[in-house]
């Protein structure tokens, strides 16, 4: 079945550095990929998104690019804030809203 | 955007009784909501596809006499913990998918501790 592998964290930063958060996936057919990222006691907020090979998804300052050749979907951010500290998940869709999640990597940006 | 409320947000009950979590989608009409299980510092795991007007589709390995889910119209479905014991706390959390739209829009969650 599909699945998602991502690097296991905490992942801790110092503010201003680079962060990236390796995904990848199996999947049988032509999923979509989605990042998403939880704040502590909040639901799941869609951080970006790509629905084919070769999108890239951004969004507040993240990128991520769907690599059908390498079936990753790496999250990168080139600055990160305090505020950036969060759990972030990759997650694929094969079918609408029907999601399959990595197990999550938490990220801690210190001053 | 498309807004999706859940509702309670956080809940303790004894051991034995139920607790019925409510998912709504205020401004856009959902056929299908879906429940998800989340342990603390796991990630999500899919419970159940809700679809309205039809019985839900669970997971291998999830109970569908414990967990019951209805979807009773187009922006509600609920799901009700029965018989809740402590290895059933856990944070929920449902989402909707809206047509044409290739995203799922995440209810705030729901923290349940049995005690």
């Amino acid at each position: 079945g599909d699945s998602v592998t991502q690097m296991e964290g905490p992942v801790t930063l110092s503010e201003e550095a680079f962060l990236t958060i390796n995904c990848t996936y199996t999947a049988t057919g032509y999923p979509s990929l989605f990042w998403y990222v939880q704040y502590p006691g909040e639901g799941l907020q869609l951080l970006l998104k790509a629905t084919k090979a070769d999108d890239k998804g951004s969004n507040k300052g993240f990128e991520a690019t769907y690599r059908k050749e390498t079936t990753s979907f790496h999250l990168e951010k080139g600055s990160v804030q305090v505020s950036d500290s969060a759990v972030y998940f990759c997650a694929l869709s094969d079918s609408w809203g029907k999601l399959q999640f990595g197990a999550g990597t938490q990220v801690v940006v210190t001053p | 955007g498309a807004v999706v409320s859940q509702h309670p947000s956080w809940v303790i009950c004894k051991s034995g009784t139920s607790v019925k979590i409510e998912c709504r989608s205020l401004d856009f009409q959902a056929t299908t909501m879906f429940w998800y299980r989340q342990f603390p510092k796991q990630s999500l795991m899919l419970m159940a596809t809700s679809n309205e007007g039809s019985k839900a589709t669970y997971e291998q390995g999830v109970e569908k006499d414990k967990f019951l889910i209805n979807h009773a119209s187009l922006t509600l479905s609920t799901l009700t913990v029965t018989s809740a014991h402590p290895e059933d706390s856990s944070f929920y959390i449902c989402s909707a998918d809206r047509q044409g739209i290739t995203e799922a829009f995440f209810g705030q969650g729901t923290r349940l501790t049995v005690v």
